[in-house]
């Protein structure tokens, strides 16, 4: 398996504010994921971030809005940019497991409620 | 694309009971499906995993089946226990993008 940390677990942002959340994973990965939960919603992927290139955004999702570094290939981090309520979510950084069968493991998640 | 649906939404089971999760999936050309834990609040926790050349996977209390030509999958949770109770999510990655789909979930909660 892999183990993910995410920093912040939580906070309370303000409207207009941007956010900057953190990945780190105990070993080196080609390609990371970034999820979003909505309340009492499903999981939605926001990009793909691999090391050494663009991410690559999901349909919904743009760069200006979520831009995303991958400086190494074991932390990611994903800003949410002047953020408004609508942006209130769980923020979940994913990557796949070692075993290469396409497992996915999940961090324990940012929680962003925005006033 | 993959769409998943769960159901019920919503479970509640007395302790001792054994539970019977449902998963559909729309697309047969599936590469895996992935069962998760998630706890309020919380990330997910990886359960099982179904590769596509496998029919089930076991794992203590759990046992996940595959049926690529109905396009289901159940999780069974053996003997319930009240720490049993979270949301549990399944997930169809698809032979065509290998995009992963997300249910919606299923809250469940074992009364002691």
């Amino acid at each position: 398996s892999a183990v993910i940390s995410q920093k912040p677990s939580r906070d309370i942002c303000q409207r207009g504010t941007s956010l900057t959340i953190q990945c780190q994973v105990d070993s080196q990965v080609t390609m990371m994921f970034w999820y979003r939960q909505q309340p009492g919603q499903s999981l939605t992927l926001i990009a793909t971030a691999n090391q050494g290139s663009e991410a690559t955004y999901e349909s919904g999702f743009v760069i200006d809005k979520f831009p995303i570094s991958r400086p190494n290939l074991t932390f990611s981090t994903l800003t949410v940019s002047n953020m408004s309520p609508e942006d209130s979510s769980i923020y979940l950084c994913s990557v796949e497991g070692p075993s290469n069968t396409g497992e996915l493991f999940f961090g324990e998640g940012s929680r962003l409620t925005v006033l | 694309k993959q769409e998943v649906t769960q159901i019920p939404a919503a479970l509640s089971v007395p302790e001792g009971e054994n539970l019977v999760l449902n998963c559909s999936f729309t697309d047969s050309a599936i590469y895996n499906l992935q069962w998760f834990r998630q706890d309020p609040g919380k990330g997910l926790t990886s359960l099982l995993l179904i590769q596509s050349s496998q029919r089930e996977q076991t794992s203590g209390r759990l046992n996940a089946s595959l049926d690529k030509s109905s396009g289901r999958s159940t999780l069974y949770i053996a003997a319930s226990q009240p720490g049993d109770s979270a949301t549990y999510l399944c997930a169809g990655t698809s032979s065509n993008d290998y995009k992963l789909s997300f249910g919606a979930g299923t809250t469940v909660t074992v009364r002691a």
